[in-house]
């Protein structure tokens, strides 16, 4: 079945350094690529998304790539903060036949003041 | 304030005793969904509804049911509760099921003992 594989399990970077977490996915028609933070005790928040006929997108200090071809999309953070540290998840939809959600098993990123 | 309602926040239970989790939004979303969370295992989507009368299985559907009665309310039933059901179950709805933002509610953690 589909699957979203996310890498790295943890994270910790310097403050001010930059965070780049990444996902794979298999299914071809998947077509929009959400990224969620998830702060502790609470539910995950979208913080960036991407569709399939985009490559990059930003936001203030996060970007999101995206390579159709390889099936591969990060999330890079730069001048990492320590309201950052937070857990990461990666999803990918089809939104066509089934309508699914799959999410990445997460990322933990710790910034370290 | 536009937001996603679960309750209860927190529930233990005994083995077989039927429980129910309600959800609510009030935004008028089409998309609503169930996941549990689980460590090591990210985010798995249990059930969804694209709209009122239509739900299908996510990835994870064993030992759960779900009704979609009105557009507003998606109550996850676990008929038999058993200790593998124990999780952290969050509730999220979009505006439809086309590659919308989902909003996450604040989780039900649920301990079957």
């Amino acid at each position: 079945g589909e699957n979203v594989e996310q890498h790295p399990s943890t994270l910790s970077v310097q403050e001010g350094d930059s965070a780049v977490i990444k996902c794979t996915y298999s299914d071809s028609a998947s077509n929009y690529f959400p990224w969620y933070k998830q702060e502790l005790g609470k539910g995950p928040q979208l913080i960036i998304d991407i569709r399939s006929n985009v490559g990059e997108k930003k936001d203030q200090r996060i970007a999101v790539t995206l390579n159709k071809t390889a099936k591969h999309f990060s999330l890079h953070i730069t001048e990492t903060q320590p309201e950052d540290s937070a857990v990461y998840f990666c999803a990918a939809s089809t939104p066509s036949g089934t309508y699914k959600y799959i999410f990445g098993t997460g990322t933990r990123l710790k910034v370290l003041a | 304030e536009a937001q996603v309602t679960q309750n209860p926040r927190y529930l233990i239970t005994v083995t077989g005793k039927k429980l129910t989790v309600t959800c609510s939004q009030n935004m008028n979303h089409e998309y609503m969904s169930w996941y549990r969370q689980d460590p090591g295992l990210g985010l798995r989507q249990i059930y969804y509804s694209m709209n009122v009368e239509v739900t299908d299985k996510g990835d994870v559907p064993e030992g759960y049911k779900v009704s979609r009665k009105e557009k507003r309310n998606f109550p996850l039933i676990l008929e038999s509760p058993s200790p593998n059901q124990t999780s952290l179950y969050f509730c999220a709805s979009s505006l439809s099921g086309r590659v919308y933002e989902q909003y996450f509610g604040p989780g039900t953690r649920l301990t079957v003992t």
